[in-house]
């Protein structure tokens, strides 16, 4: 079991938008804001597309965002296009020993 | 070109070791904290260790510790992991990320380790 909690899936079509939570609690993403976001296509490493809640690495597009409300984080990606489907990942910074820790990912389909 | 390459992955019987190597490329190893992540087949991601720049901060999952050690030769522009005690839960593709914030900025392409008899 994942210490974040994600939705295991969502879809949607070509132009909308969709959102994907990510749960913990206050001794990671709520505590903290080192929230991460992290896409991955089958067979490739995992590529970041927001850090510290709601920033975009260089060349990430602005489709993509980030928030955070208490203990739940969120991906919002607009303008959907076919080459997001893809997994994602969420991370936070956890306070204690483990680190880093991982939502359990959410695979993004677009019809 | 930013880039990390990693190597030494295989098949290894239960109990046995191994040794993982990420090479960095293109930027100053020295100057960042870096990481293991790892990835189960068909599963998702999972921290494994990271260490700070001059090795004198090393943390692990709990799952690991014990059996595995991270560690880094900045001369050479490596990050290395060394497991022991190998289990069949630790089979997964290993992948070695910079890290800024605990965000991982670049990644490897990862190297697989199978755990079997």
């Amino acid at each position: 079991q994942s210490a974040l909690t994600q939705p295991a899936s969502v879809s949607g079509s070509p132009g909308q938008s969709i959102s994907i939570s990510c749960t913990g609690s206050s001794r990671d993403v709520g505590g903290h804001n080192y929230v991460s976001w992290y896409q991955q296509h089958p067979g490739k490493a995992p590529k970041l597309m927001i850090y510290e809640v709601s920033n975009r690495p260089s060349g990430v597009s602005n489709r993509f965002s980030g928030s955070k409300s208490g203990n739940t984080a969120s991906l919002t990606i607009s303008g959907l296009q076919t080459e997001d489907e893809a997994d994602y990942y969420c991370s936070s910074k956890r306070s204690g020993s483990t680190r880093v820790v991982f939502g359990g990912g959410t695979k993004l389909t677009v019809l | 070109e930013v880039q990390l390459v990693e190597s030494g992955g295989g098949l290894v019987q239960p109990g046995g070791s191994l040794r993982l190597s990420c090479a960095a490329s293109g930027f100053t190893f020295s100057a960042y904290w870096m990481s293991w992540v790892r990835q189960a087949p068909g599963e998702g991601l999972e921290w494994v260790a990271n260490m700070n720049q001059d090795g004198s901060e090393k943390y692990y999952v709990d799952s690991v510790k014990g059996r595995f050690t991270i560690s880094r030769d900045n001369a050479k522009n490596s990050l290395y992991l060394q497991m022991s005690s190998l289990r069949a839960e630790d089979t997964a593709v290993y992948y070695c990320a910079r890290e800024k914030a605990n965000a991982f900025h670049i990644w490897g392409q990862g190297t697989m380790v199978t755990v079997s008899s």
